[in-house]
């Protein structure tokens, strides 16, 4: 079954706001990764977080975990026009092995110049 | 982008044929995955390889085989293809280490007619 959900399912901030997107997953997590998808692309891997981590920070992407509550949120700080996409995130289950990740079903983000 | 090919591109097929996706890295990297991407669903593993000749099935693996003959390529195959296989198919390549980013291909459309 699918782990990973984001919400909200959809986005749009003009240009120069902060985005905000939040992930749930399931399962024990060795780490908890998001990824970008510009339309018809395949996904590019943005940050990444481990179990023992609270909060990483990437440029302008700051990212949280709170493994008592299974979720993560994305913040991209000062959104510019090019950061228009689609966010997956997708979980690492510590049970699994073979580094296989569960992705959510995405946020769909449109920033208007 | 990391060096990974996917071969078609897109593809219309009949309903009853068999289908072979390719998957190229140039990467050498050890673990090999196809995923499959619809709406509503994001996306979801189909078949991983974990070397050469070591495959195992994902959560969506029903009418799908794989098979990995060289560290380089990874081969998905529909049997028999059925319209609900229609989507758009992506490979991944994860080399284990200390943060276990996955890489992406461009993806293949297929169309199932």
């Amino acid at each position: 079954s699918q782990q990973g959900e984001e919400d909200p399912q959809a986005l749009s901030i003009q240009e120069g706001e902060n985005a905000t997107m939040n992930c749930s997953y399931k399962t024990s997590i060795n780490n908890l990764q998001w990824y970008r998808q510009n339309s018809g692309r395949g996904l590019v891997h943005l940050i990444l977080i481990r179990s023992n981590e609270r909060e990483k920070h990437s440029g302008r992407l700051r990212v949280t975990l709170d493994t008592s509550k299974k979720s993560s949120s994305l913040l991209i700080t000062a959104s510019r026009a090019a950061d228009t996409a689609s966010y997956f995130c997708a979980s690492e289950d510590s049970g699994a092995g073979s580094y296989q990740l569960t992705f959510g079903k995405g946020t769909k983000l449109s920033v208007i110049p | 982008d990391a060096g990974i090919t996917q071969s078609p591109r897109h593809k219309v097929t009949e309903t009853g044929t068999p289908v072979t996706l390719r998957c190229h890295q140039t990467e050498n990297h050890r673990y090999m995955y196809w995923y499959r991407q619809d709406p509503g669903h994001g996306l979801r593993l189909i078949h991983y390889s974990y070397g050469v000749k070591d495959t195992d099935k994902g959560e969506v693996s029903d009418g799908y085989s794989v098979s990995r003959s060289k560290t380089e390529d990874f081969l998905l195959t529909l049997e028999s293809a059925t319209s609900s296989q229609t989507s758009v198919y992506f490979c991944a390549i994860v080399e284990p280490g200390k943060d276990t980013e996955a890489f992406f291909g461009q993806g293949t459309r297929l169309t199932v007619v």
